[in-house]
């Protein structure tokens, strides 16, 4: 039982390159969500997905998409990466809205 | 607009002794809350939550409810170096678009000196 995972662990990118982080989880949770964090914000959320098939703008979603491609597998993409977007980014899921288990995060750098 | 407040410190105190971490919530209609542990460069785990008034006991852990104060708090008995770690209050938020999703704070960074 991996619980939450992502991918990649790190990553650097270049302005205006493209990337998706994957993230998947083995607890047969409804709900998923993608967090960035950054030094002195706090936890903010980007995007949610209630229940397969449905997806919801968070706190901070722009610039970025998600997929819920099935139960198991929610991605985050980043369609033309910007410096601002340098963060530590979170994928987590939940049988409801509330008790929230942590993949252990992604590391991305905008040059 | 929504917000969890937490004083980020840091928060030094010996080992052995009692840490007492605070947070505020501005959304009266709030009805789950949570702490959870982040250790530098790590994810956060869930350690407590607390639904009713009053006092909730979790080995050397103890989180507080106050909801006419809108007050939650956590304290850790017989602190020990290993509790060293920043701490998250995250609590559901039903105001505005938030449809039960979880609102965190910035947290609170605890050491624990030996």
């Amino acid at each position: 039982n991996a619980g939450v995972t992502q991918t990649p662990k790190f990553q650097v990118l270049k302005t205006g390159q493209s990337m998706t982080l994957q993230c998947a989880q083995d607890m047969n949770h409804n709900s998923m969500y993608w967090y960035r964090q950054d030094p002195g914000m706090g936890l903010r959320l980007i995007y949610y997905s209630a229940s397969e098939g449905t997806t919801d703008k968070g706190e901070v979603p722009n610039g970025y998409n998600v997929s819920r491609l099935n139960k198991r597998e929610f991605s985050l993409r980043l369609e033309s990466a910007a410096p601002s977007q340098t963060s530590v980014y979170f994928c987590a899921s939940s049988v409801v809205a509330e008790t929230q288990y942590f993949g252990p995060g992604t590391r991305l750098l905008v040059l | 607009q929504k917000e969890v407040e937490q004083n980020s410190g840091p928060l030094s105190v010996p080992e052995g002794a009692i840490a007492s971490l605070n947070c505020t919530y501005s959304d009266r209609g709030s009805q789950s809350f949570f702490w959870y542990r982040q250790y530098s460069g790590k994810s956060p785990e869930l350690i407590m939550s607390i639904y009713s008034n009053g006092d909730k006991e979790d080995g050397r852990f103890t989180a507080q409810l106050n909801k006419a104060s809108q007050y939650v708090s956590l304290l850790i008995r017989d602190s020990q170096p290993s509790d060293s770690a920043t701490y998250l209050c995250a609590v559901n938020g039903l105001e505005g678009g938030s449809q039960g999703n979880l609102i965190f704070g910035k947290g609170t960074k605890l050491s624990v000196k030996p």
